[in-house]
C-alpha cells in the first residue's frame, strides 16, 4: 500500500452506534489532520496530530473522539452522532506540520470515508 | 482567519477546450496547494506553489503571491479532468490551519 488509507470507504450507522474510522499513513510523515467535508461547504480542519502528539482541536463535539497509537495511525471513534454529522471524512498526512514554513507542510489526502447517520 | 475565494464556482466545458481556474487569497501564504476531487471524494495534489509557476502535462498553475492570486491552467481538457478543484493555503499570520476555498465544479462534456 502506498500514500494515505482509510477504512471503511462507507460507513452507515445509527445515532446510538459506536463505530471508527481508521487511517494509515505510508509516507513517513510525522502530522496527521481529520478533515469534515460537508455537503455545499470548504474543508472543515477537525484535529491535528503532530508526532502522535494532538496539537488542534477545531471546537469539535465531543462524540468525536480522535486517537494516534504512532505516527502512521489515525483513528476517529464516533459515538451518539446526530443525522447532520453525516459527510465526508478526510484524513491527511504531512511530513512536517502545516505551520512550519516549509516546503514539506504539503498535505496529502486519504480517499476519505462516506458517512451517513440515521 | 484569511479569506479563499475561488472563481467561477461551475464551469461546463467542451472536451479539448481550455480554462483557467482563479484562487484569491486575503493574507500572506507560505503554502498554497491545488487538488483535484474526483467524483469519489478522493483529493489529489496537483501542484504545490506557493509562488511561481509549474507545469504537470496539460495542467499547469501560476501563484503571485505578492498580488495574492494563483491560476491553475487545464488545456486540452478530457472528460477525467471533471470534478471540483480546490485551492487551499496556508498562511503563518492566521490560525495555524491550512484554509482551503469552496472550489471550482468542472464538467468536461464529451
Amino acid at each position: 500500500e502506498t500514500g494515505v488509507t482509510q477504512t471503511p470507504r462507507h460507513l452507515v450507522m445509527g445515532m446510538t452506534n459506536k463505530k471508527s474510522l481508521k487511517c494509515e499513513q505510508h509516507l513517513g510523515h510525522n502530522a496527521m489532520y481529520w478533515y469534515k467535508q460537508s455537503a455545499k461547504k470548504p474543508l472543515e480542519l477537525m484535529f491535528v496530530y503532530s508526532l502522535e502528539e494532538r496539537v488542534e482541536n477545531n471546537s469539535v463535539p465531543s462524540r468525536f473522539s480522535p486517537e494516534c497509537p504512532n505516527s502512521s495511525h489515525l483513528f476517529l471513534h464516533l459515538h451518539t452522532l446526530q443525522p447532520e454529522d453525516s459527510a465526508l471524512y478526510l484524513c491527511a498526512s504531512s511530513q512536517v506540520p502545516s505551520w512550519t514554513g516549509s516546503r514539506y507542510n504539503e498535505q496529502f489526502f486519504g480517499p476519505g470515508t462516506r458517512l451517513t447517520v440515521l | 482567519g484569511i479569506q479563499v475565494e475561488q472563481s467561477p464556482p461551475d464551469l461546463i466545458l467542451q472536451e479539448g477546450a481550455n480554462s483557467t481556474l482563479r484562487c484569491n487569497f486575503s493574507d500572506s501564504v507560505n503554502n498554497l496547494q491545488w487538488f483535484h476531487q474526483n467524483p469519489w471524494g478522493q483529493l489529489i495534489n496537483l501542484f504545490y506553489i506557493p509562488s511561481g509557476t509549474k507545469q504537470n502535462g496539460r495542467l499547469s498553475a501560476t501563484t503571485v503571491a505578492t498580488e495574492r492570486y494563483s491560476l491553475l491552467y487545464i488545456s486540452s481538457s478530457q472528460t477525467t479532468d471533471s470534478g471540483v478543484y480546490f485551492c487551499a493555503v496556508f498562511t503563518p499570520y492566521g490560525n495555524n490551519r491550512l484554509a482551503f476555498g469552496k472550489g471550482n465544479q468542472v464538467v468536461v462534456i464529451p
